[in-house]
C-alpha cells in the first residue's frame, strides 16, 4: 500500500470557504513537507514542517510526528488558490521524498 | 533566480525510439532527482543523484538509466521507449541536509509515447 495517503483526492469550495487537507503516513515519521502544484506547473514548497504548527498567511499546517499525520488549513480559499497539493515524506537521511497521490483543489467564485 | 530548467518541455516519440530529457540547475545543489507524475499517484522517484557520477536507484528505475557528467547537469534516458512511460517528468534539485524547503523543481516534461 502507499506510504503516504491523502484526503479527499478532490476538493471544490466556493470563494471564501475553507479548507482541510489531510496526510497520513503509514511509516514512521521523520519530517514532512507540504508542495504547491499549480494546473500544468511545477511544484513549490509551501511548508517544511517537522513537528507542531506553522502558520503562513491564510495556510496553517500541523504535524503530529508521533500520529504520522499532518494537516493543512487553508482559510478564507481563494480562487488562485486552485490547484494541487501533495504532501511528502523525508526519508531519515533527508534526502528522498515519497509523495502522495495529491488533493485536487478547485475554488469557483 | 536560482531555477531548474527542463528540456524539452513537451515531446512526443514513437515507441522503441530513444528518449533524452535533459535538466540543469544553477544552485550547486550536490543531490539531483528525477521524478515522473501520474494522475493519482503522487509524484515517484526514478533516480537520485548524489553528485557527478555517483547515481543511486529510486523506486520505479526500470526503463530507465541516468547520467551526470557535470554538477549542474543531470539527464534522463529512455532506452527503447514504451507507452506506458508517458508520464510528466519532473527534475528537482537540493542541497544537503534538506531543510527549510530548499528542494527546487523544473516545470516538467510532458512525454507522450505513441
Amino acid at each position: 500500500g502507499q506510504q503516504v495517503q491523502q484526503s479527499p483526492t478532490s476538493l471544490v469550495l466556493q470563494e471564501g470557504e475553507n479548507a482541510e487537507l489531510q496526510c497520513n503516513f503509514s511509516t514512521s515519521l521523520n519530517s514532512m513537507q507540504w508542495f504547491y502544484q499549480r494546473p500544468g506547473g511545477s511544484l513549490v514548497s509551501v511548508f517544511y514542517n517537522p513537528s507542531g504548527t506553522k502558520q503562513s498567511g491564510r495556510l496553517t499546517s500541523t504535524t503530529v510526528i508521533k500520529e504520522r499525520r499532518s494537516s493543512l488549513h487553508i482559510s478564507s480559499s481563494q480562487i488562485t488558490d486552485s490547484g494541487t497539493y501533495l504532501c511528502a515524506r523525508l526519508n531519515n537521511a533527508g534526502a528522498k521524498l515519497t509523495f502522495g497521490g495529491g488533493t485536487r483543489l478547485t475554488v469557483r467564485p | 533566480d536560482m531555477k531548474v530548467t527542463q528540456m524539452p518541455r513537451y515531446l512526443i516519440k514513437r515507441m522503441g525510439e530513444n528518449v533524452l530529457l535533459e535538466c540543469g540547475q544553477d544552485m550547486s545543489h550536490e543531490t539531483m532527482y528525477w521524478y515522473r507524475q501520474d494522475p493519482g499517484l503522487g509524484l515517484q522517484l526514478i533516480y537520485i543523484s548524489y553528485d557527478v557520477d555517483s547515481n543511486s536507484e529510486g523506486d520505479i528505475p526500470k526503463g530507465y538509466r541516468v547520467s551526470r557528467k557535470k554538477r549542474e547537469h543531470f539527464s534522463l534516458i529512455l532506452d527503447s521507449a514504451k507507452t506506458n512511460q508517458t508520464s510528466v517528468y519532473f527534475c528537482a534539485s537540493s542541497s544537503p541536509p534538506t531543510s527549510n524547503s530548499d528542494y527546487t523543481f523544473g516545470s516538467g516534461t510532458r512525454l507522450l509515447v505513441i
